[in-house]
């Protein structure tokens, strides 16, 4: 069964830019999460998306958006990219509704010079 | 904002049981308590969840209080792969939204 594939692995972008990174879930799995995770600030939410519906957002400025498609597969975007958002960007999906454990991607790294 | 506090690190021999605690005084009746742990250069990897009733699987158990304030994840024999960075996390009860505290690290000792 293959696990939840992230794309690309890694990225570099220049300050100002914009980026589009990729998730596709597990077969069958409706729910995607995302993640930001920094060496200062830890894992933190970016948003959850469950049958294309954005239900719950993260404490992140508008610059982060994302979407789902309606074969669960997510992508994130992250506009006016700054050094700040260098970052590993996790993905999750889940096969159902609350109380279900998450798998993660192993992510992309991020990095903004 | 994360709602668990756990302590920073710990240590354990290896084949050892180990004990990681979890205290979650705010969690409502709805909450889940999750269990996921992060190797280095890996994302996170699910261990266990539970709502009310002591829980087991295949990589650990997960004791909850009775008065679900706390918890505590048991690994019954610590071997080197299980050094990481164990995340307690007690799930909202408006969506799957999970804020991550900064976890316990776990050293292995040979």
């Amino acid at each position: 069964k293959a696990g939840v594939t992230q794309t690309p692995r890694y990225l570099i972008k220049t300050r100002g830019q914009q980026v589009t990174l990729s998730c596709s879930p597990i077969s069958g799995h409706r729910s995607v999460s995302w993640y930001q995770q920094t060496p200062g600030q830890g894992l933190q939410f970016l948003f959850e998306y469950f049958s294309e519906t954005q239900r719950n957002k993260g404490n992140f400025p508008g610059r982060f958006s994302g979407r789902q498609f309606s074969n669960s597969r997510s992508e994130m975007n992250v506009s006016t990219l700054e050094l700040g958002d260098s970052a590993l960007y996790l993905c999750a999906s889940s096969p159902r509704d609350r109380g279900n454990g998450y798998t993660f991607g192993s992510g992309t790294r991020l990095t903004v010079v | 904002d994360a709602k668990t506090t756990q302590p920073n690190s710990m240590e354990s021999n290896e084949e050892e049981p180990v004990h990681l605690p979890c205290n979650h005084s705010t969690i409502s009746g709805t909450d889940y308590i999750h269990w996921y742990r992060q190797l280095p250069s890996q994302g996170p990897e699910y261990v266990i969840h539970g709502l009310t009733s002591n829980v087991n699987n295949r990589m650990a158990s997960l004791a909850i209080a009775e008065d679900r304030k706390s918890s505590t994840l048991i690994l019954h024999r610590a071997t080197l792969r299980d050094a990481a960075v164990y995340y307690c996390i007690q799930g909202t009860d408006t969506g799957n939204q999970f804020y991550f505290g900064t976890g316990t690290s776990l050293t292995v000792i040979p």
